[in-house]
């Protein structure tokens, strides 16, 4: 069973938009939570990360919210530009003794010019 | 500072044959992490090492296995290769303090 789950593998958004990510997950445990941006061939890259203590975090461009009781995440990409297209993922973790990350599948996201 | 480091970038094994990845974290990480990247299964953690110490294990058979040294770097081996070990392989490295891991650029492995 998936216990992180983006449920849109695809979007596309228009240039100057905003792009809005989504991801659930289903293990309350889970304490912090990290948005990665991917290009094929290579590997992610670490986009905004947010700890279960807070509700948002805003990085440029980029805001990613935290609702626990939904057990929901979400990243808005606001204003979204064509260099933003690429495979996003969400994933979860717990510090609990080891630092193993749950992805999720992922979203491919396209701005169109 | 350098980002994380993988070698080789890309390999191509025959079935039943083992082969060795390795891993240079960023300076002055002590956590390196590996993960399995298929079309199917998406991101899939394989281990983490901490202190040359393996901290923790994915779901995957024993025919995978790694080690840390001394000076951070990591190696992971996988023996017996089967056609679905073909995959992108990633190595993540992360210092004590944050949560944060950063990725290398992966080790695409291709099983004939």
């Amino acid at each position: 069973d998936q216990q992180v789950k983006q449920n849109s593998p695809s979007l596309s958004v228009q240039e100057g938009r905003i792009s809005i990510l989504n991801c659930d997950y289903t293990n309350s445990m889970f304490d912090y939570f990290l948005w990665y941006k991917k290009y094929p061939a290579e590997g992610p890259t670490f986009l905004i990360s947010i700890s279960s203590i807070k509700d948002k975090n805003e990085d440029g461009r980029f805001t990613v919210f935290l609702n626990k009781s939904a057990k929901h995440l979400s990243l808005h990409i606001v204003p979204s530009q064509p260099g933003d297209s690429a495979v996003y993922f969400c994933a979860v973790g717990s510090g609990a003794g080891s630092y193993q990350l749950t992805f999720g599948k992922g979203t491919k996201l396209s701005v169109i010019p | 500072k350098a980002g994380v480091t993988q070698t080789p970038r890309y390999l191509i094994k025959t079935r039943g044959q083992q082969v060795t990845l390795s891993c240079s974290p960023i300076s002055g990480h002590r956590s390196v992490s590996w993960y399995q990247q298929t079309p199917g299964q998406g991101l899939q953690f394989l281990f983490e090492y901490f202190s040359e110490t393996q901290r923790n294990k994915g779901n995957f058979p024993g025919r995978f296995s790694g080690r840390q040294f001394s000076n951070s770097r990591s190696e992971m081996n996988v023996s017996t290769l089967e056609l679905g070990d073909s995959a992108l392989y990633l190595c993540a490295s992360r210092s004590g303090s944050t949560d944060t891991q950063y990725f290398g650029p992966g080790t695409r492995l291709t099983v004939l």
